[in-house]
């Protein structure tokens, strides 16, 4: 079945740094990839997607890459914000199976 | 902004013990689906419902759990009995298409003593 490994957290960094969240998958076909948030005391949220190889998916200052030839799926922000301190998810879909998958989240803690 | 209502946002119970949690999807949305989240992991998929009927329930431990959606609306996710390995985030969400789609609620926290 599909599986998603994230780095382990949690990712400490201070304000205005830059950001890397690693994420590898197995999964056969054609998955689409997806990253998810999850503030304190919250549901998760989608963050962005990708559903092609070579495809990036962005939101608020975050991006993504969908990597085939490495299966990965690394998140990137160029300047944190305290504000951005939450859990994050990465997750994996098979269009035909038609369910997620997700990864073990990696805390980021970000400081002023 | 419309959102996905769950309650209790926490349960403590002790084992062998009966609980239910309650979610409430945003209008019109037909698919639902119970999640686990064990702390430290990523949500497992329990149950996922299209309107009343039951899509899948493959990772649903059926000797304790059981979920209903009986008009299509709201939907109910018991266990019975709680075991200590129970204790978890136990969060619904809700969908008009695809798993990508969907909204989820802000979890039931589940303590098991």
């Amino acid at each position: 079945g599909n599986s998603v490994t994230q780095m382990e957290g949690p990712v400490t960094l201070s304000e205005e740094a830059f950001l890397t969240i690693n994420c590898t998958y197995t999964a056969t076909g054609y998955p689409s990839l997806f990253w998810y948030v999850q503030y304190p005391g919250e549901g998760l949220q989608l963050l962005l997607k990708a559903t092609k190889a070579d495809d990036k998916g962005s939101n608020k200052g975050f991006e993504a890459t969908y990597r085939k030839e490495t299966t990965s799926f690394h998140l990137e922000k160029g300047s944190v914000q305290v504000s951005d301190s939450a859990v994050y998810f990465c997750a994996v879909m098979n269009t035909g199976f038609q369910k997620l998958v997700f990864g073990t989240g990696t805390r980021l803690l970000v400081s002023p | 902004e419309a959102e996905v209502a769950q309650s209790p946002r926490y349960k403590i119970t002790e084992k062998s013990q009966a609980v239910a949690f309650w979610c409430d999807p945003i209008s019109g949305h037909a698919t639902l689906y119970w999640y686990r989240q064990i702390l430290g992991q990523g949500p497992e998929l329990l149950v996922q419902f299209q309107d009343e009927s039951v899509v899948d329930d493959s990772q649903l431990p059926k000797d304790r759990f059981s979920a209903e959606r009986l008009k299509g609306v709201d939907s109910t996710l018991k266990i019975q009995p709680a075991e200590l390995g129970d204790s978890a985030m136990y969060l619904c969400a809700t969908a008009t298409g695809g798993p990508e789609t969907q909204y989820f609620g802000p979890g039931t926290r589940l303590l098991v003593l």
